[in-house]
């Protein structure tokens, strides 16, 4: 069954705005994983935060991570047209293989 | 340099037909996954090879077969198709198997008419 589900599942928002995405997962995991989608594209990897670890920053983005809550949460300050795409969260459950598994996406559109 | 490249990026064919989708892999990773993406872009891993040897292997149909003939390359063939197999495959490569990020391939949107 599907481990992660991501909320909203879609936003729309201006330039300039900050955006946040929400991905809610339901076992115990490793570590856990955003991605970025752009239309007709394949995933690019954003951010890891390990079970241990509960904020981690790069750039204009910010991740939180709940282990109590088995949530996530993903955070683009300032947001550009640019970053228009689907928004994915990938948990690790540390089992066989780096299985990763995707949560629904979320589609964030930033209107210029 | 295309970090990891996936022939054909279209692939549209009738059912029954036998297919082949090509990943190659440049990044000196050990590790390469196949993942099918629904058309609800729902993506879920479908084989992971590491060191050339399989690791992961979800419940997918018999017909699908990945070959990797060394680590730079995972192959999926794919016979008698059926139109519930159209969606879009991505490749993807890690170095190591866990704590590690993923680099994806562009996609190979398979139509089945």
């Amino acid at each position: 069954s599907q481990q992660g589900e991501e909320d909203p599942q879609a936003l729309s928002i201006q330039e300039g705005e900050n955006a946040t995405m929400n991905c809610s997962y339901k076992t115990s995991i490793n570590n856990l994983q955003w991605y970025r989608q752009n239309s007709g594209r394949g995933l690019v990897h954003l951010i890891l935060i390990r079970s241990n670890e509960r904020e981690k920053h790069s750039g204009r983005l910010r991740v939180t991570l709940d282990t109590s809550k088995k949530s996530s949460s993903l955070l683009i300050t300032a947001s550009r047209a640019a970053d228009t795409a689907s928004y994915f969260c990938a948990t690790d459950a540390g089992t066989s293989g780096s299985r990763l598994t995707f949560g629904e996406g979320t589609q964030l559109t930033v209107n210029p | 340099d295309t970090a990891v490249s996936q022939t054909p990026k279209y692939l549209v064919t009738q059912m029954g037909n036998d297919k082949s989708i090509k990943c190659e892999q440049n990044l000196g990773h050990d590790t390469m996954y196949w993942y099918k993406q629904d058309s609800k872009k729902f993506l879920k891993i479908m084989f992971s090879y590491n060191n050339k040897e399989l690791i992961i292997n979800e419940t997918v149909p018999n017909r699908f077969s990945p070959k990797s003939p060394d680590k730079a390359h995972l192959n999926l063939h794919i016979n008698s198709l059926e139109l519930g197999d159209s969606a879009v495959y991505f490749c993807a490569s890690s170095q190591g198997l866990t704590y590690q990020p993923q680099h994806f391939g562009d996609g190979t949107r398979l139509s089945i008419l």
